[in-house]
This record gives structure tokens, sequence and C-alpha cells, in this order.
């Protein structure tokens, strides 16, 4: 069973346009929800993250909108630059628990100059 | 902060012989580290989580005498893979958390090929 669904698989976006990328989960017990960046050949680098006393948090052109009662939680990349192409990853855990991350499948980013 | 490094960043290998994998966390004491699995366009499969001076747990499936993790100190774990075959070819990543998480702090990866 597949724990935190990603969409779309791949994401193609003008330059300065927004892209948006959703995760939805099931297990209510998740209350750590990061998004990960990964270039190819590199290690997933920890982009931002939320928790699900807030419904939004924003870090530069980067915003994570989430949602409690739905189980969604989504990435916005405004003004995307062709330098955010890469794969990005949505997961989620429980803090105090395992620590263990549940990874999405990922979605490959490509933004056209 | 929070810099995690991954040593060799590649490596090649003839089937049979035994790589080790070292991952150190350089500005910070990681709790918990852990060792992942990525095949080409797929995500990230954990393989492994480890404690300082604990033994590993590692996730159904796979092979405990295959991949040796011994995580010495609180910034350093290594993973071996023994006896390597073809299909032990991957891409290996750690991370590690400080002070219990939950935030996990990636290394570069390094890249096993098994000849």
């Amino acid at each position: 069973q597949q724990q935190v669904k990603q969409s779309p698989q791949s994401l193609i976006v003008q330059k300065g346009g927004i892209s948006i990328i959703n995760c939805a989960y099931e297990n209510t017990a998740f209350d750590y929800f990061p998004w990960y960046q990964q270039f190819p050949g590199k290690g997933p680098a920890l982009l931002i993250a939320i928790r699900p006393d807030v419904s939004e948090k924003k870090e530069g052109r980067f915003t994570i909108s989430f949602n409690k009662s739905a189980k969604q939680f989504s990435l916005h990349i405004m003004d995307s630059q062709p330098g955010d192409s890469a794969t990005y990853f949505c997961a989620v855990t429980t803090q105090g628990g395992s620590e263990k991350l549940v990874f999405g499948k990922g979605t490959k980013l490509t933004v056209n100059p | 902060g929070a810099v995690v490094s991954q040593h060799p960043s590649w490596v090649i290998c003839k089937s049979g012989t035994s790589v080790k994998i070292e991952c150190r966390s350089l500005d910070f004491q990681a709790t918990t580290m852990f060792w992942y699995r990525q095949f080409p366009k797929q995500s990230l499969m954990l393989m492994a989580t480890s404690n300082e001076g604990s033994k590993a747990t590692y996730e159904q499936g796979v092979e405990k005498d295959k991949f040796l993790i011994n995580h010495a100190s609180l910034t350093l774990s290594t993973l071996t893979v023994t006896s390597a075959h073809p299909e032990d070819s991957s891409f290996y990543i750690c991370s590690a958390t400080m002070d219990r998480g939950p935030a996990q702090y990636f290394g570069p990866g390094t890249r096993l090929l098994v000849l």
C-alpha cells in the first residue's frame, strides 16, 4: 500500500511560471511533511518542511500548502527558473517516532527558458 | 550547517569483492543515520536505520549479511556491501538526523558499479 501518493510524475513549466506538485497521504499519525529537491547524481536536499499546526509555510519562492482535513499538501514554486529543474520528492513521518521518512515517487520538473 | 558527506563518491569493483562506504556528519552529532538505495528514475528505498553503538535495524527484504552497517560514533556510519554482485550496482545514499529529528539531511550519494 502506497502511503504517499505524489503527482504529477513529470511537469514542464515555462520560466517565470508557477510549478505545483501535490502529495496525499493516508495515515493521520503523520505530523511532519518535508519536500526534498534532488539533482541528477546528487543526494536529496531538504527544501522546506511543514508541521500540521499551520496551513502554509513560505521560504523565498517555495511555499508548502497543507490541508489537514483532506490529508494533502503541495509544493508551489513561484517564478520558476531553469535552475529549479530537478526531481522533487515529498515525504511524511511522525515526530518522535522511528524517524523513518516515507517518500513519494517523485516529480521530475523541467523549467524551459 | 547540517552537512553530511559520503566517501567514496563512486566506486567500481569486481564481482565477489566487498566495498565499504562511509557516511559522516561534518558539523553535528547524528542521533540516527539512515541508508537508502536508489535505482535510476525511482524514489529512495530505505535499507536500514542505525543508532550509535547499536545494531542496525534493517527493512524487510534487505539482507543483513549482505549489507553490513556499523555506526561507530555519533558522526560516522559505514555500509559494507559484502561479496558484491552486478545486481548490487546502485546509488547508495545516507542521511542523518540531529537532536532526534525529524529532519533528515542527506549525503551526496555513492555510485556503485559492480562488474
